[in-house]
């Protein structure tokens, strides 16, 4: 059974670089979309955007000139970079698996706070 | 982007009651609309995908219905650990846009 487990940095400076690691175990990143989506405290899930095992992506406009998502297929992993972050990206990042009609698996999830 | 507005916004229910939370989107989005169960500190499940389809290892009492752009999630018999926020996703197209959530609470 594929677990996800994501990691980085739980402090990031307002205007650096948020960077994440989602670790896949129990199976090979292939025909599958990984994804990353975020929840802001007391807010709902916002979806950040995937990559395709073929490498392809899509990111959500509203972040589009800021994500950047990429694959380590050698690792077993998937990253999500955010640039120049405020206060406004403070949020529990997801990492998540699934295909065309959803995301079926997810990592536990990981609190990020933009903050000097 | 495809809005997706849930209703209601949350609800308090008793445990054995049938709970419906409805989904509509803003455009024809076929049958591509999932639902997620999400409880505090956890990671969301994914419920129901296809708009009707039951995951695999998801109690029977969750089901979905609807095609285009009108969508509902019913609890035939809430459960005590039912209780939590509910979302709907449309995965029709990018960005997959979420519903704001409908919390279920205990009456």
């Amino acid at each position: 059974q594929v677990q996800l487990q994501e990691s980085g940095p739980g402090l990031v400076k307002p205007s650096e670089t948020l960077s994440l690691t989602c670790t896949v175990s129990g199976g090979s990143i292939s025909n599958s979309y990984w994804s990353w989506i975020r929840q802001p405290p007391g807010k709902g899930l916002d979806w950040i955007g995937f990559i395709y095992s073929t490498g392809s992506t899509s990111y959500n406009p509203s972040l589009k000139s800021r994500v950047t998502i990429s694959l380590d297929t050698s690792k077993n992993q998937f990253s999500l970079k955010l640039s120049s972050v405020t206060a406004a990206d403070t949020a529990v990042y997801y990492c998540a698996r699934g295909d065309d009609y959803g995301d079926y698996a997810w990592g536990q999830g990981t609190l990020v706070t933009v903050s000097s | 982007d495809i809005q997706m507005t849930q209703s209601p916004s949350s609800l308090s229910a008793s445990v054995g009651d049938r709970v419906t939370i409805t989904c509509r989107a803003s455009q024809s989005i076929s049958s591509y609309l999932s639902w997620y169960q999400h409880k505090p500190g956890k990671a969301p499940k994914l419920l129901i995908y296809s708009a009707s389809s039951l995951q695999s290892g998801v109690a029977s009492r969750f089901s979905g219905s609807g095609s285009g752009t009108d969508f509902t999630l019913t609890i035939s018999s809430l459960q005590p650990e039912d209780f939590a926020t509910y979302y709907c996703q449309q995965t029709y197209t990018t960005p997959r846009t979420f519903g704001h959530g409908t919390k279920v609470e205990i009456k």
